[in-house]
């Protein structure tokens, strides 16, 4: 059974900041990757979605890299600002694109 | 478009009672899912379709039922509501494969107590 597993679970940074957020998974047979975005009491953003043939994404600031063998993600989100506040959430896709998610990381930029 | 449509925003049930989770897409998207969230937690697939007429179970799938009679709407009815149905209630859909790109809705907080 996929198991996807985010660290850290939350993070608090200064404005400014450059950060990365990490997503692993146990099954390395995926057919693609996603970052989202969720803020509180609101539906998911997609961000970025990296193909399994690919290796990483980009997106404005946000710059997603997939290790499938590994089974290992980054989200890296340059100069962090207090609008970037919110639950990011990675999910991997299995066959028919049902997604298997992990628990989030919470983060806070202070101003 | 619209998107991806769900209502209601808010419910709250007694336990035992029964409701339906509405939601709709103007995409013309073959695939559609419902998934719930629980406090602190991610997503978790209840049920899915690949198309008019055909559903199948997901991860936890106990407790609910869902419908496809066309391809724009997917209704997930809970019976016999249980306090362990709290839960926020998505809804998604996709449309082409080759992108893979989920869409989903707003979500229906739902409180059974």
């Amino acid at each position: 059974k996929q198991e996807v597993t985010q660290i850290p679970a939350a993070l608090s940074v200064p404005e400014g900041e450059n950060l990365v957020l990490n997503c692993s998974f146990t099954d390395s047979a995926i057919y693609n990757l996603q970052w989202f975005r969720q803020d509180p009491g609101k539906g998911l953003t997609s961000l970025l979605l990296i193909q399994s043939s690919q290796r990483e994404q980009t997106s404005g600031r946000l710059n997603a890299s997939l290790d499938k063998s590994s089974g290992r993600s980054t989200l890296y989100i340059a100069a962090s600002q207090p609008g970037d506040s919110a639950t990011y959430l990675c999910a991997v896709s299995e066959r028919l694109n049902k997604l298997v998610f992990g628990s989030g990381t919470i983060l806070r930029v202070k101003s | 478009n619209a998107g991806v449509t769900q209502t209601p925003k808010f419910r709250i049930l007694k336990i035992g009672q029964s409701m339906t989770l509405q939601c709709a897409q103007d995409m013309n998207h073959n695939y559609m899912y419902w998934y719930r969230q629980d406090p602190g937690m991610g997503l978790k697939l209840i049920y899915y379709s690949v198309g008019a007429g055909i559903t199948d179970k997901g991860e936890v799938p106990n407790g609910y039922n869902v419908s496809r009679s066309t391809t724009e709407d997917f209704p997930l009815r809970l019976e016999l509501a249980a306090p362990s149905q709290t839960s926020v209630y998505f809804c998604a859909s996709m449309g082409d494969r080759a992108t893979y790109e989920q869409y989903f809705g707003p979500g229906t907080r739902l409180t059974v107590t």
